[in-house]
């Protein structure tokens, strides 16, 4: 069973970066799916971040595109997110997940979530 | 803004049968991708429920499904019980934007 527990930093200062990393047990990155991150802010809807293929091809939301970059350690099964830039609107529960399917592919299972606070 | 839309919040009666829909357009639903709806229960992560061609994951129950039309989808809950009381998302691509998700659809059982 594929289980996934990111960790990181709980709280960023304004300005700095936000870094997660998302370890994979249960099954190897170099499956044939993606492996994405998504968040949500407090109270309100998901967002999706971006998405990276073990061979390290990524895609990202566009709205933060040129301030986030997602990479990937086949050798370590784990991928991590990296924010730069953060301000107090980038406060959020961010999640990671396996990505599965073809074209619009969809997040599963997800991991329990990491509330990042932005403040100093 | 999200780019699919679903109303802020429905609710239905104990045994009930409630539907929530999730609008697209020609980019996403209508130019055919599929779409895809989760279940966050307070205090949980979102947790898939119905995946392509009305798939559940094990431990869904059959009450629960999903149906297409041109531009928008639609998830449909039958008799419908206390424990089902949660946000509901649809997901899906966009052929510009990637990965969207609707804004989430808050279900209160009366």
């Amino acid at each position: 069973q594929v289980q996934l527990q990111e960790s990181g930093p709980r709280r960023v200062s304004p300005s700095g970066t936000l870094s997660l990393t998302c370890p994979v047990s249960g099954s190897s990155i170099r499956s044939h799916y993606y492996w994405g991150w998504i968040r949500q802010s407090p109270g309100m809807g998901l967002e999706w971040i971006g998405s990276i293929y073990h061979t390290g091809g990524a895609s990202y939301n566009p709205s933060l595109k040129g301030r986030v970059a997602i990479s990937v350690d086949p050798s370590d099964n784990h991928f991590s997110l990296r924010l730069e830039s953060v301000t107090a609107a980038d406060t959020a529960i961010y999640y990671c997940a396996r990505q599965i399917g073809v074209g619009a592919t969809w997040f599963d299972p997800w991991d329990q979530g990491i509330l990042v606070t932005v403040s100093s | 803004h999200s780019v699919l839309t679903q109303p802020p919040s429905v609710s239905g009666a104990p045994g009930q049968r409630v539907s929530i829909p999730c609008t697209g357009n020609s980019s996403n639903i209508g130019a055919g991708f599929d779409v895809h709806w989760y279940q966050q229960l307070p205090d949980t992560a979102p947790r898939l429920l119905i995946s392509t061609d009305n798939s559940r994951p094990s431990g869904v129950p059959d009450r629960f499904s999903a149906s297409k039309s041109a531009t928008a989808a639609y998830l449909a809950i039958s008799g419908l019980q206390a424990e089902d009381e949660a946000d509901y998302y649809c997901q899906s691509f966009d052929s510009r934007l990637l990965v969207v998700f609707g804004g989430g659809t808050k279900l209160t059982v009366l």
